[in-house]
């Protein structure tokens, strides 16, 4: 069965600081796509980056950036210049290329300290 | 506005009384989805459809119903409530064929049941 797994269920940092969120996945597919999502306090869901597995390049959104470990089944995030706007739950999400469905790791709250 | 409406935003109800959840997208999005979010346990899917009339289980389906009677709409139904279905409840919905990426979600139902 597929799994995603985020090892950190709380992490903080001081405002300005790089921050590194860890995902871990299983699958036995070769193509499928990783999701990072965000979700404030509004409970908003909102996507932060997405990495498809075929492309080598890890993917970067402004001050957010991927490191996907394919062998290695790892995509972390990291956030650089932390703000505090950036205060949030963060979860990882590893969509099958053949069945379309996510599965979601348990998330990682994320707390930015002024 | 392209949106992805549900209602209500909170619920407090009782164990064994009827409740629907509505959900509504009105970007003629193919595909829609329930999932409900526990704290430790990220999302997990209920049930979702692919198309009118074409509805699946997900992970979780037990004690839910939906329906997909119209492209718009489909409702999460709890027959007979109990308590640990208490938990934030998000509809999201996407064209196929886009990948995740495209994902809308609703601004998400905290249910309580006492």
């Amino acid at each position: 069965a597929q799994t995603v797994t985020q090892s950190q269920p709380e992490m903080s940092v001081q405002e300005a600081e790089t921050v590194t969120l860890s995902c871990t996945y299983d699958t036995s597919e070769s193509n499928y796509y990783l999701f990072w999502y965000k979700q404030p306090p509004s409970r908003q869901m909102i996507l932060v980056i997405r990495q498809e597995a075929y492309k080598q390049q890890n993917a970067t959104e402004n001050r957010f950036s991927v490191n996907f470990q394919k062998a290695a089944k790892s995509f972390s995030l990291k956030i650089s210049d932390s703000q505090l706007g950036d205060t949030a739950m963060y979860f990882c999400a590893h969509e099958s290329d053949s069945n379309y469905q996510l599965i979601w790791g348990a998330g990682t709250k994320l707390i930015i300290k002024p | 506005e392209a949106q992805v409406t549900q209602n209500p935003r909170y619920l407090i109800t009782v164990t064994g009384k009827k409740l629907t959840v509505t959900c509504s997208q009105n970007m003629n999005h193919e595909y829609m989805s329930w999932y409900r979010q526990d704290p430790g346990l990220g999302l997990r899917q209920i049930y979702y459809s692919m198309n009118v009339e074409v509805t699946d289980k997900g992970d979780v389906p037990e004690g839910y119903k939906v329906s997909r009677k119209e492209k718009r709409n489909f409702p999460l139904i709890l027959e007979s409530p109990s308590p640990n279905q208490t938990s934030l409840y998000f509809c999201a919905s996407s064209f196929l064929g886009q990948s995740n990426e495209k994902l809308f979600f609703g601004s998400g139902t905290q249910l309580s049941v006492l």
